[in-house]
């Protein structure tokens, strides 16, 4: 079992939809949790962290469910700007820098 | 711009050949990671080093080593290429040498193909 799982999709979209994006965690000692971006030939960005109590930045809100071991991210509003991969990541107990991503998922937005 | 720079962009080597890839990270940062990122799937972590020193590694064999450099420089230098080794290989530095910020600055990677 993957340490981090996302849906692969693609979602695609019509601008201005609310789309959602799920992940599952198995390490249940996992101590943080972040959201990259990945433009199609780039390097990922970090996109957003999540924390327990849910974060909101514009569009974005990230939400994590520690009991579930889950973790999402919705983006209202959909911009074409948003066609991208979401990688899901978490960093384990180790005390260093130590990212995990998931597959991503593929977002394309549409006109 | 991240400011990390890797080099070369791309490049194609036949099983069983050796490959060098360098990093340049961003000014100021002592901890570089790097990452293999196969085709459809998320990165993943090779190893980490900080102030010239191996401090994590994840699942890859022996053949898969590094350094870093006293200007905080880096090469991931891969032996006996395989078939499976074709990737995109990501360079990463942080702002600190251990700890949880997640926040890792990606250059844009080295594209090796393995025939």
């Amino acid at each position: 079992r993957k340490e981090v799982e996302q849906d692969p999709g693609p979602f695609n979209v019509p601008e201005g939809a609310t789309v959602a994006f799920n992940c599952t965690y198995s390490n249940s000692a996992s101590q943080s949790f972040f959201w990259y971006r990945q433009d199609c030939r780039k390097e990922p960005k970090l996109l957003m962290s999540v924390y327990s109590s849910g974060n909101e930045d514009g569009r974005f809100t990230a939400q994590l469910n520690r009991a579930s071991q889950y973790i999402s991210l919705l983006i209202r509003d959909s911009k074409l700007s948003d066609s991208a991969t979401y990688l899901c990541v978490v960093i384990s107990s180790g005390g260093y820098n130590k990212l995990i991503f998931g597959a991503g998922t593929r977002l394309a937005v549409h006109p | 711009e991240t400011g990390v720079t890797q080099s070369p962009t791309h490049l194609i080597k036949t099983r069983g050949q050796q490959v060098t890839l360098r990093c340049s990270s961003q000014s100021g940062h002592n901890t570089v990671s790097w990452y293999q990122q196969a085709l459809g799937q998320g990165p993943q972590f090779i190893f980490q080093y900080y102030r010239e020193e191996e401090n994590g590694r994840g699942n890859f064999p022996p053949r898969f080593s590094g350094l870093q450099f006293p200007n905080y420089s880096s090469e991931l230098n891969v032996n006996a290429l395989e078939l499976d080794d074709s990737a995109l290989y990501l360079c990463a530095s942080s702002l600190v040498g251990t700890g949880n910020t997640g926040e890792l600055f990606f250059g844009e990677g080295s594209r090796l193909t393995v025939l």
